[in-house]
């Protein structure tokens, strides 16, 4: 059963770059299938999606965060990472880690499953 | 991007009720849609992808139908631990995109 698992600084500074990293356990990280996503929530409030990575490198960014977000995979370590710079107190939330699953049929559905259990980033001096 | 909008923003049921959470896309988005229930604390959980299709291990009280841009998300019989917030979200085109969420609350 594949498990995801959030990791990285639970404070960081106004213009600083926010850095976490998402191991993934129990099943196959460079499966064709899979698109290994980040995911953020406000407090109170609901999902935002950053981007995602193929196994391959190819990334696809919001293009409300591309200038600043750089998601990166390590295959080695069954890993990939999200760098968020020039943070600001609008940063603030729970950040999510996800795989998205594309279905092998003729029509191509895609959906998050499984979540990471999420980390709260603060934004703070 | 594709706007997604769910109504209503929250409800107020009773155990045993039946619940409809509805979802509108602001263009067709064919049956791309996935619904999540998220508990307080927690992730988000997969219930329904593909607009109708029941996620493995999900109870069958739950059940998701609609296509192109509305769509509709039926808890039958609503049970203590169906309390919570549910989601809706496109997966016809990134950005992937959520709709703000329906809060189910006990009446």
């Amino acid at each position: 059963q594949v498990q995801l698992q959030e990791s990285g600084p639970g404070l960081v500074k106004p213009s600083q770059t926010l850095s976490l990293t998402c191991t993934v356990s129990g099943g196959s990280f460079s499966s064709g299938d899979y698109y290994w996503t980040w995911i953020r929530q406000h407090p109170g409030k609901g999902l935002e999606w950053i981007g995602h990575i193929f196994y391959s490198g190819s990334t696809y960014y919001n293009p409300s965060l591309k200038s600043r977000v750089t998601i990166s995979v390590d295959m080695s370590k069954n890993q990939f990472s999200l760098k968020l710079s020039s943070v600001t107190a609008a940063d603030t939330a729970v950040y999510y880690c996800a795989r998205d699953v594309e279905n092998g049929g003729s029509e191509r559905y895609n959906w998050f499953d499984p979540w990471g259990q999420g980390t709260l980033v603060i934004v703070s001096s | 991007d594709i706007q997604m909008t769910q109504s209503p923003s929250s409800l107020s049921a009773s155990v045993g009720d039946r619940v409809t959470i509805t979802c509108r896309a602001s263009q067709s988005i064919s049956s791309y849609l996935n619904w999540y229930q998220q508990k307080p604390g927690k992730a988000p959980k997969l219930l329904i992808y593909a607009a109708s299709s029941l996620q493995s291990g999900v109870p069958s009280r739950f059940s998701g139908s609609g296509s192109e841009s509305d769509f509709t998300l039926t808890i039958t019989s609503l049970q203590p631990e169906d309390f919570a917030t549910y989601y809706c979200q496109q997966s016809f085109s990134t950005p992937r995109t959520f709709g703000q969420g329906t809060k189910v609350e006990i009446k």
